[in-house]
């Protein structure tokens, strides 16, 4: 059973440009969660997704960040006009459900710079 | 609304030596309270996870972790530091609403 994968595990972008990092679950998971790790600070939730629903999006930036998880194909947390604060680490983790005792699964991580 | 403090952001022990992270969290219902370990540019791996069954709880590469309600800590500790245990810990809660981290404890081991 393959685990969490995230792609791609490294992205380079420019100022202003758009960046699209993609998560697909273990199977069988319905939920998924996205975190940001700044370096030496720990994670911060970001968004809570199930299929084709935003479920909790409180630890979201108001502008320029969306994600989704459509019914068919990965989870996508998209950046629009990034700028050199948005460099960090951006973790996925499933679940397959909602249980507070369930522990996460979480990917690799994508490591954006923003240069 | 749920919270964990992780106090310590680096810990420095010898190989061999007790390994003691601190973990205190604040939850208004009880916690479900998790350690998970990130080893360089990697993601988070699940140590062990507290759900109520046990005050004690074992996890794996020899850790384990003590639920103390009336000090609303969650420690982890291992008898005797390896070289591979070098990495950072994050505690993390689930109570009344999704997870929540701490900031991390990063342990390094001397040899």
């Amino acid at each position: 059973n393959a685990g969490v994968m995230q792609n791609p595990r490294h992205l380079v972008r420019r100022r202003g440009q758009e960046a699209r990092l993609r998560c697909s679950p273990m199977k069988g998971h319905s939920h998924v969660y996205w975190y940001r790790q700044l370096p030496e600070e720990g994670l911060k939730f970001m968004v809570y997704l199930q299929k084709e629903n935003i479920i909790d999006e409180s630890g979201m930036p108001k502008e320029r960040f969306s994600a989704e998880f459509p019914k068919e194909g990965p989870s996508i947390l998209r950046i629009q006009q990034v700028v050199r604060g948005d460099s960090a680490a951006y973790f996925c983790a499933s679940s397959p459900d909602r249980a507070l005792w369930d522990e996460q699964y979480f990917g690799p991580g994508t490591r954006l710079t923003v240069t | 609304a749920q919270s964990v403090t992780q106090l310590g952001s680096h810990v420095s022990v010898s190989e061999g030596a007790l390994v003691l992270l601190r973990c205190n969290y604040s939850s208004s219902v009880p916690p479900y309270l998790f350690w998970y370990v990130q080893y360089p540019n990697q993601g988070l791996q699940l140590l062990l996870k507290y759900t109520s069954a046990a005050t004690l709880v074992k996890g794996i590469n020899g850790f384990e972790a003590e639920f103390k309600k009336s000090e609303t800590s969650f420690h982890l500790t291992k008898p005797s530091a390896h070289m591979s245990d070098a990495a950072e810990y994050f505690c993390a809660v689930s109570g009344s609403g999704d997870m929540r981290f701490g900031a991390g404890t990063r342990l390094t081991v001397k040899p």
